[in-house]
């Protein structure tokens, strides 16, 4: 069965600095892996998937992640942070492309940003 | 397209009694899947359907526990002689035929509080 390891449960940046989110993940196949990011009472949104390919994957609001297949990690990083990041994010890996396998989440990393 | 609703948002209900919420996957979505999510967690799977057929159920699910999909359009999930333990947020997502789970949409939710 896969399981995910988000280490950080909560992060505090300076707007405008770097971000980097670690997700560990563990499954025995090829992983497809997902960041989501949640607002307060708010439901879960897609920043980006990865599924095959290029290793380096852009995803929306200026987010990126890198599959890393000998370290089982999928970090999430930003160049410069926003104060509307702040929120949870949360990894997820699914089994099987296009099957039914429901997805297993991470216990999230909250983001706080300051000024 | 007007995103997965669900209703109510929010609920607060004494222990003992029993609550449904109702999901409104997006039009058209075949697969739709309950998640629950407490506090400091990821969202963690429920129960899949694809169209009306429930597929899957986890073992979070307790007897107390019933979804339904009827007409493979809305779908519903009823608790029964609710628990304290059953406070959490519950999503709702769903997916198009052609995607699975690499294409969830989720809803924002329905918090509910046991008393």
């Amino acid at each position: 069965a896969q399981s995910v390891t988000q280490p950080d449960i909560h992060i505090t940046v300076s707007e405008g600095a770097s971000l980097e989110l670690r997700c560990n993940y563990s499954y025995g196949a090829t992983p497809y892996l997902f960041w989501y990011v949640q607002s307060p009472g708010q439901g879960l949104q897609l920043l980006l998937k990865y599924f095959s390919g290029d290793t380096l994957v852009q995803g929306i609001k200026g987010f990126e992640a890198e599959f890393k297949r000998s370290q089982s990690s999928f970090n999430l990083r930003k160049p410069s942070v926003h104060w509307s990041d702040a929120a949870e994010y949360f990894c997820a890996v699914g089994a099987r492309l296009g099957g039914n396998t429901p997805l297993v989440f991470g216990k999230g990393t909250r983001l706080s940003v300051i000024a | 397209d007007t995103g997965v609703s669900q209703d109510p948002r929010h609920k607060i209900t004494k222990r003992g009694q029993n609550v449904t919420f109702r999901c409104d996957p997006i039009s058209e979505h075949n697969r739709l899947y309950w998640y629950r999510q407490t506090l400091g967690q990821g969202p963690e799977f429920l129960t899949y359907f694809q169209n009306e057929a429930q597929l899957e159920k986890s073992r979070l699910l307790s007897d107390r526990f019933s979804a339904e999909r009827p007409k493979g359009s809305f779908s519903t999930l009823e608790i029964q002689r609710t628990e304290q333990g059953d406070s959490a947020m519950y999503l709702c997502a769903s997916s198009p035929r052609q995607g699975g789970n690499e294409k969830l949409f989720f809803g924002s939710g329905t918090q509910l509080s046991v008393l």
